[in-house]
């Protein structure tokens, strides 16, 4: 069975920085467009960013641009998403997925992050 | 940006029973669309892609239909398992997706 296993979330103070990652197997990562997408206490499902097989291109929504970098590493079979000038409505479980492309399978089962002092 | 609206946003239904959900899209997006199901605390997990494709493993009974703006996923006979939130997603302009707020279906 594909898998996907996300680490790194926490507590962490407004206009702090956090460094997620995500370890997949089971499947040839270094073939496969990678994302994240993430989800705010009890609300829906808001795609934040993708990666390219090589890690040449990265898109990401408008309001994370210039504060997350979303990264790879193929050798190591692992996805990272660095954030940065963290604020409250960055609050959420972030998700890694496996980008078909197009569609998302499989998530990871997804990690907390919390901005509050 | 695409703007992807689901209706209804809560729904609440009896074992058995057909229920149907609907997501339109603020402008065509052929048929680049996906289906997600979530339960509390898991991560979603992928029903339908291409707006009618039905991914390996899941039942039969869910099913998928539309083209341009307006979409559905039918649950033709309801079953205790089914329960949980639905989402769609759009990849007309891939690598740039959206998703619909969401339908929580629940037990009457």
């Amino acid at each position: 069975e594909l898998q996907l296993a996300e680490s790194g979330g926490g507590l962490v103070q407004p206009g702090g920085s956090l460094r997620l990652s995500c370890a997949a197997s089971r499947f040839s990562f270094s073939s496969f467009w990678m994302s994240w997408v993430r989800q705010a206490p009890g609300k829906g499902l808001e795609w934040v960013a993708t990666i390219k097989q090589d890690g040449s291109e990265t898109y990401y929504v408008d309001s994370v641009k210039g504060r997350f970098s979303i990264s790879r590493d193929n050798a190591k079979n692992s996805l990272y998403l660095q954030m940065n000038s963290l604020t409250g409505e960055d609050t959420a479980v972030y998700f890694c997925a496996r980008d078909v492309p197009t569609w998302f399978d499989p998530w990871g089962q997804g990690t907390l992050v919390t901005v509050s002092s | 940006d695409i703007q992807m609206t689901q209706s209804p946003s809560t729904l609440s239904a009896s074992v058995g029973d057909r229920v149907t959900i609907t997501c339109r899209a603020s402008q065509s997006i052929s048929s680049w669309l996906a289906w997600y199901q979530q339960k509390p605390g898991k991560a979603p997990k992928l029903l339908i892609y291409d707006a009618s494709s039905l991914e390996s493993g899941v039942p039969s009974r869910f099913s998928g239909s539309g083209s341009g703006t307006e979409f559905t996923l039918t649950i033709s006979s309801l079953q205790p398992d089914d329960f949980g939130t639905y989402y769609c997603q759009e990849y007309n302009n891939y690598p740039f997706y959206s998703f619909g707020q969401g339908t929580k279906l629940d037990l009457k």
